[in-house]
This record gives C-alpha cells, structure tokens and sequence, in this order.
C-alpha cells in the first residue's frame, strides 16, 4: 500500500492569511501513460463526513471556491488556502488513487489563530 | 438528490456480529464501484473495503480480512458490509461511499453518506 503523509499534523492560521497544506506519497503516484498525478484532497468540518474539494491534484470539484488550490507532482503535493475564512476550520485529508487500496494522509487540522 | 444513507450501527459486544447498510439514491448505482470507509473518534480515514460494479472485484483491509463480508444488491440499490468477530478497535463511524468513475475505475470518492456508528463495548 502506497503510504500517504501529511504536515504539518494542524496548523493555525489568521483570517485572510494563506494556509498550505503538504502531502507526500511513499512512491510517485504520476501516471506516466496519461502524465496525470492520482490524488484528492478532502475537507472534513466537525460532524460531517468528508467533502471532496481537489482531485487529479489540481483540478476543483464543482462548487469548490476558488481559494483552494492543489499542486505538485510525483510524490509531493500542497493544498493552499489562498485567504482563510472562518468556514475553513476544518481537517483536511489528501489520498492517493493510483493503485488500489486508496490511502488517505492522517489528516491535518486546520484551525483560526 | 444524489444521496447515500447507511444504517444498522449500534452497540455491540466483543465477538459478536452486525450488519451495516448503505441505501443509495439519485444516481445508477449498478455502474460504481462502492467502499466502506471508517472512522475511529479523532482518528483519520480508513479504507475497509470495496466492491466493483458488478460485485466480482473485492478488497479488504488487512484489519478486517476474514472477518468483514461486504456484498450488494443492485435490484435494491443497496450496499452492505457483514461484520462478525467484533473487537473493540473495530469502534468507528462507518461510511459509505462512491468511487468517482463508472465500472471497474478506482478513483476518488466523490459521493459520501453520513456514517452509520458502531460501538464495540461489554
């Protein structure tokens, strides 16, 4: 199983300032066939289940607001939160879906400072 | 509405067996590939099984191997996971999921139901 590592483990941030989020694999998770790279990002908010907000790395699923972007490739990736709002407080997952099982990162919470 | 909805979590002993079901509605549930995915408290996400389309592809975390049965019912849009030999670190929030693309894709998950809570406790 590919091995999925976040940091920071939480992190603090003021509103309106950016917030990264980092995710390593444990082997690249680009896909030389068709040069994409296999991971989601995930926002979890207490009580409720995960929401999908990254995937193919970059690419935001319909109704994600444009603060968040993803980047990197091959084995390390970041999530940015371009200026934190207070709706943001949340734990935030990547995962791999290059190989079979799916592997998520242990989660970084994200937190108002 | 795109939705998933499990149910059938309760309190349990150790050893003993349950049956979780995931009901789904909105969308062609016959084409996706489906996952259980838990959640102890505070913990992160844990992959515990998926089931192809068709039902002839399955995984299973080691954690749960030989233990957990998932199957489903594609007349009744249902999706289910058998539990037996419950430990007390089987204790999580259970989720039910879809993966992103039709048939045998594995991709990410972009449907999630709002879990179903399993207790393992004498």
């Amino acid at each position: 199983d590919i091995v999925m590592t976040q940091s920071p483990d939480s992190l603090a941030v003021s509103l309106g300032e950016r917030a990264t989020i980092n995710c390593k694999s444990g082997r690249t998770i680009l896909s030389s066939s068709n040069n994409k790279n296999y991971l989601a990002w995930y926002q979890q908010k207490p009580g409720q289940p995960p929401k999908l907000l990254i995937y193919w790395a970059s690419t935001r699923e319909s109704g994600v607001p444009v603060r968040f972007s993803g980047s990197g490739s091959g084995t390390d990736f970041t999530l940015t939160i371009s200026s934190l709002q207070a709706e943001d407080v949340a734990v935030y997952f990547c995962q791999q879906y290059y190989t079979t099982p799916q592997t998520f990162g242990q989660g970084t919470k994200l937190e108002i400072k | 509405e795109l939705q998933l909805v499990e149910s059938g979590g309760v309190v349990v002993q150790p050893g003993g067996s349950l049956r979780l079901s995931c009901a789904a509605s909105g969308f062609r549930f016959s084409d996706y590939t489906m996952y259980w995915v838990r959640q102890a408290p505070g913990k992160g996400l844990e992959l515990v099984s998926l089931l192809s389309w068709d039902g002839t592809a399955t995984h299973y975390a080691d954690s749960v191997k030989g233990r957990f049965t998932t199957s489903r019912d594609n007349t009744k849009n249902s999706l289910h996971l058998q539990m037996k030999s419950l430990r007390t670190e089987d204790s999580a929030l259970y989720y039910c999921a879809r993966d992103s693309g039709r048939n045998y894709a594995y991709y990410y998950f972009d449907l999630w139901g709002r879990g179903t809570q399993v207790t393992v406790s004498s």
